[in-house]
Protein backbone atom coordinates (compact mmCIF):
# COMPACT_ATOMS: atom_id res chain seq x y z
CA UNK A 1 0.00 0.00 0.00
CA UNK A 2 1.13 3.32 -0.34
CA UNK A 3 0.72 6.42 1.83
CA UNK A 4 2.15 10.04 2.82
CA UNK A 5 2.88 11.34 5.94
CA UNK A 6 2.98 14.77 6.46
CA UNK A 7 4.61 15.32 9.88
CA UNK A 8 3.87 18.67 10.58
CA UNK A 9 0.65 20.41 9.82
CA UNK A 10 1.27 23.76 10.65
CA UNK A 11 5.05 25.40 10.18
CA UNK A 12 5.44 29.10 10.89
CA UNK A 13 9.09 30.94 10.21
CA UNK A 14 10.37 34.61 10.16
CA UNK A 15 10.79 35.35 6.60
CA UNK A 16 14.20 35.56 5.69
CA UNK A 17 14.81 32.12 7.54
CA UNK A 18 15.03 28.70 6.41
CA UNK A 19 11.85 26.76 5.67
CA UNK A 20 11.58 23.01 6.29
CA UNK A 21 8.69 20.56 5.89
CA UNK A 22 8.94 17.03 6.26
CA UNK A 23 7.38 14.20 4.64
CA UNK A 24 7.89 10.58 4.90
CA UNK A 25 6.52 7.88 2.43
CA UNK A 26 5.63 4.51 1.94
CA UNK A 27 5.17 2.66 -1.06
CA UNK A 28 5.24 -1.01 -2.72
CA UNK A 29 6.90 0.27 -5.66
CA UNK A 30 9.17 2.51 -6.94
CA UNK A 31 7.87 5.99 -6.66
CA UNK A 32 7.01 8.91 -8.23
CA UNK A 33 7.63 11.29 -5.51
CA UNK A 34 6.15 15.44 -5.63
CA UNK A 35 5.29 18.61 -3.60
CA UNK A 36 2.58 20.70 -5.13
CA UNK A 37 1.76 24.25 -2.95
CA UNK A 38 -1.94 25.59 -3.01
CA UNK A 39 -2.66 29.34 -2.44
CA UNK A 40 -5.69 30.11 -0.69
CA UNK A 41 -8.75 30.00 -3.03
CA UNK A 42 -6.33 28.16 -5.87
CA UNK A 43 -5.58 25.59 -7.39
CA UNK A 44 -2.71 23.17 -6.81
CA UNK A 45 0.99 24.02 -8.31
CA UNK A 46 3.58 21.92 -9.25
CA UNK A 47 6.75 23.19 -7.14
CA UNK A 48 8.96 19.79 -7.93
CA UNK A 49 8.67 15.91 -8.59
CA UNK A 50 11.14 12.87 -8.32
CA UNK A 51 10.78 10.17 -10.51
CA UNK A 52 14.24 8.61 -10.13
CA UNK A 53 17.10 10.67 -11.62
CA UNK A 54 18.90 12.63 -9.15
CA UNK A 55 18.02 12.70 -5.46
CA UNK A 56 18.09 16.30 -4.86
CA UNK A 57 15.77 17.44 -6.76
CA UNK A 58 15.13 21.58 -7.49
CA UNK A 59 11.87 23.16 -8.37
CA UNK A 60 10.75 26.47 -8.62
CA UNK A 61 10.58 29.36 -6.16
CA UNK A 62 14.32 28.50 -4.87
CA UNK A 63 12.81 25.05 -3.30
CA UNK A 64 14.00 22.06 -3.38
CA UNK A 65 13.68 18.29 -2.05
CA UNK A 66 15.90 15.19 -1.30
CA UNK A 67 14.77 11.90 -1.73
CA UNK A 68 16.17 9.66 0.55
CA UNK A 69 15.47 6.53 -0.03
CA UNK A 70 16.60 4.69 3.14
CA UNK A 71 14.53 6.87 5.47
CA UNK A 72 11.44 6.77 3.15
CA UNK A 73 11.64 10.50 3.47
CA UNK A 74 10.81 12.81 0.72
CA UNK A 75 11.42 16.37 2.86
CA UNK A 76 11.12 20.10 1.35
CA UNK A 77 13.19 22.90 1.61
CA UNK A 78 14.21 26.74 1.36
CA UNK A 79 17.45 28.70 2.27
CA UNK A 80 15.00 31.92 2.78
CA UNK A 81 11.22 32.32 3.00
CA UNK A 82 9.58 35.17 1.24
CA UNK A 83 6.08 36.24 2.35
CA UNK A 84 4.65 34.91 -0.71
CA UNK A 85 5.68 31.44 0.31
CA UNK A 86 2.84 31.43 2.71
CA UNK A 87 0.83 28.16 1.48
CA UNK A 88 -0.12 25.06 2.18
CA UNK A 89 2.04 22.35 0.38
CA UNK A 90 0.90 18.89 -0.11
CA UNK A 91 3.61 16.06 -0.31
CA UNK A 92 2.21 13.36 -2.82
CA UNK A 93 3.19 10.16 -4.10
CA UNK A 94 2.37 7.85 -6.95
CA UNK A 95 3.72 4.05 -7.91
CA UNK A 96 5.29 4.84 -11.63
CA UNK A 97 2.47 3.75 -13.79
CA UNK A 98 -0.49 4.16 -11.45
CA UNK A 99 -3.41 6.47 -12.16
CA UNK A 100 -3.86 8.17 -9.34
CA UNK A 101 -1.89 10.86 -7.00
CA UNK A 102 -1.91 9.84 -2.79
CA UNK A 103 -2.20 13.22 -0.97
CA UNK A 104 -0.56 13.65 2.53
CA UNK A 105 -2.66 15.73 4.46
CA UNK A 106 -0.59 18.80 3.98
CA UNK A 107 1.28 21.48 6.10
CA UNK A 108 -0.16 25.40 6.48
CA UNK A 109 3.51 27.43 6.30
CA UNK A 110 2.93 30.70 8.15
CA UNK A 111 5.67 33.34 7.25
CA UNK A 112 6.18 36.15 9.47
CA UNK A 113 7.91 39.73 9.14
CA UNK B 1 -0.88 28.46 -14.37
CA UNK B 2 -2.22 25.80 -16.13
CA UNK B 3 -3.63 25.31 -19.09
CA UNK B 4 -6.97 23.58 -17.26
CA UNK B 5 -9.79 25.38 -16.85
CA UNK B 6 -13.06 24.94 -14.66
CA UNK B 7 -16.39 25.68 -14.43
CA UNK B 8 -18.34 26.87 -12.34
CA UNK B 9 -15.71 28.21 -9.96
CA UNK B 10 -18.75 28.18 -7.36
CA UNK B 11 -21.85 26.10 -6.86
CA UNK B 12 -24.46 25.65 -4.16
CA UNK B 13 -26.75 22.84 -3.99
CA UNK B 14 -29.58 21.47 -1.59
CA UNK B 15 -29.00 17.48 -0.52
CA UNK B 16 -30.63 15.37 -3.07
CA UNK B 17 -30.13 17.42 -5.59
CA UNK B 18 -27.76 16.19 -8.68
CA UNK B 19 -24.59 18.64 -9.81
CA UNK B 20 -22.63 18.60 -13.30
CA UNK B 21 -19.11 19.64 -12.61
CA UNK B 22 -16.70 20.63 -15.76
CA UNK B 23 -13.21 20.53 -16.81
CA UNK B 24 -11.44 21.53 -19.79
CA UNK B 25 -7.75 19.98 -20.52
CA UNK B 26 -4.49 21.29 -20.95
CA UNK B 27 -3.20 21.09 -24.73
CA UNK B 28 -1.68 17.91 -25.51
CA UNK B 29 -3.13 16.07 -22.56
CA UNK B 30 -5.28 12.87 -23.26
CA UNK B 31 -6.26 11.96 -19.97
CA UNK B 32 -8.23 13.53 -16.95
CA UNK B 33 -8.32 12.88 -13.30
CA UNK B 34 -11.29 13.91 -10.84
CA UNK B 35 -10.14 14.82 -7.27
CA UNK B 36 -12.20 15.45 -4.08
CA UNK B 37 -10.58 18.10 -1.49
CA UNK B 38 -12.83 18.43 1.89
CA UNK B 39 -12.06 21.15 3.77
CA UNK B 40 -8.85 20.98 5.80
CA UNK B 41 -7.25 17.76 3.73
CA UNK B 42 -5.36 16.22 1.16
CA UNK B 43 -7.21 15.59 -2.10
CA UNK B 44 -8.79 12.17 -2.27
CA UNK B 45 -8.82 10.49 -5.91
CA UNK B 46 -12.29 10.17 -6.94
CA UNK B 47 -11.41 8.58 -10.94
CA UNK B 48 -9.80 9.24 -14.40
CA UNK B 49 -10.63 8.86 -17.64
CA UNK B 50 -8.49 8.26 -20.42
CA UNK B 51 -10.28 7.65 -24.40
CA UNK B 52 -13.07 8.34 -22.82
CA UNK B 53 -13.64 5.34 -20.32
CA UNK B 54 -12.87 5.13 -16.79
CA UNK B 55 -9.87 3.83 -16.19
CA UNK B 56 -9.56 3.78 -12.18
CA UNK B 57 -11.35 5.12 -9.54
CA UNK B 58 -10.99 5.58 -5.48
CA UNK B 59 -13.03 5.06 -2.91
CA UNK B 60 -16.07 6.39 -3.91
CA UNK B 61 -19.88 5.66 -4.06
CA UNK B 62 -21.69 4.83 -7.97
CA UNK B 63 -23.63 7.98 -7.67
CA UNK B 64 -20.09 9.67 -8.65
CA UNK B 65 -19.81 9.37 -12.68
CA UNK B 66 -18.40 10.85 -15.49
CA UNK B 67 -17.53 11.56 -18.90
CA UNK B 68 -14.98 12.19 -21.64
CA UNK B 69 -15.44 14.00 -24.42
CA UNK B 70 -13.41 13.29 -27.89
CA UNK B 71 -11.13 17.14 -27.14
CA UNK B 72 -10.23 15.39 -24.06
CA UNK B 73 -13.00 17.64 -22.08
CA UNK B 74 -14.68 16.02 -18.92
CA UNK B 75 -17.37 15.94 -16.94
CA UNK B 76 -17.99 15.29 -13.23
CA UNK B 77 -21.67 14.19 -12.00
CA UNK B 78 -22.94 13.59 -8.22
CA UNK B 79 -26.36 12.40 -7.74
CA UNK B 80 -28.72 12.76 -4.49
CA UNK B 81 -26.05 14.77 -3.32
CA UNK B 82 -25.26 14.41 0.53
CA UNK B 83 -24.21 17.15 2.98
CA UNK B 84 -20.33 15.52 3.30
CA UNK B 85 -19.87 16.45 -0.53
CA UNK B 86 -19.38 19.96 0.38
CA UNK B 87 -15.74 20.54 -0.99
CA UNK B 88 -13.38 21.66 -3.20
CA UNK B 89 -13.44 19.37 -6.75
CA UNK B 90 -9.85 19.50 -8.62
CA UNK B 91 -9.79 18.23 -12.06
CA UNK B 92 -6.09 17.65 -13.46
CA UNK B 93 -4.82 16.53 -17.31
CA UNK B 94 -1.60 14.63 -17.82
CA UNK B 95 -0.73 12.83 -21.15
CA UNK B 96 -1.08 8.90 -21.14
CA UNK B 97 2.11 7.90 -22.95
CA UNK B 98 5.62 9.55 -23.65
CA UNK B 99 7.76 11.44 -21.58
CA UNK B 100 6.38 13.17 -18.02
CA UNK B 101 2.83 11.02 -17.52
CA UNK B 102 3.82 10.99 -14.04
CA UNK B 103 2.70 14.67 -13.84
CA UNK B 104 -0.95 16.26 -13.34
CA UNK B 105 -1.71 19.58 -13.65
CA UNK B 106 -4.47 20.95 -11.80
CA UNK B 107 -7.28 23.46 -12.29
CA UNK B 108 -8.55 25.78 -10.09
CA UNK B 109 -11.06 24.24 -9.00
CA UNK B 110 -14.97 23.99 -8.12
CA UNK B 111 -15.99 25.08 -4.57
CA UNK B 112 -19.36 22.89 -4.19
CA UNK B 113 -21.45 23.53 -1.29
CA UNK B 114 -24.12 21.10 -0.52
CA UNK B 115 -27.31 22.92 2.12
Amino acid sequence: AQSVTQLDSHVSVSEGTPVLLRCNYSSSYSPSLFWYVQHPNKGLQLLLKYTSAATLVKGINGFEAEFKKSETSFHLTKPSAHMSDAAEYFCVVTPRGYNKLIFGAGTRLAVHP
Amino acid sequence: ETGVTQSPTHLIKTRGQQVTLRCSSQSGHNTVSWYQQALGQGPQFIFQYYREEENGRGNFPPRFSGLQFPNYSSELNVNALELDDSALYLCASRIQTGEDTDTQYFGPGTRLTVL
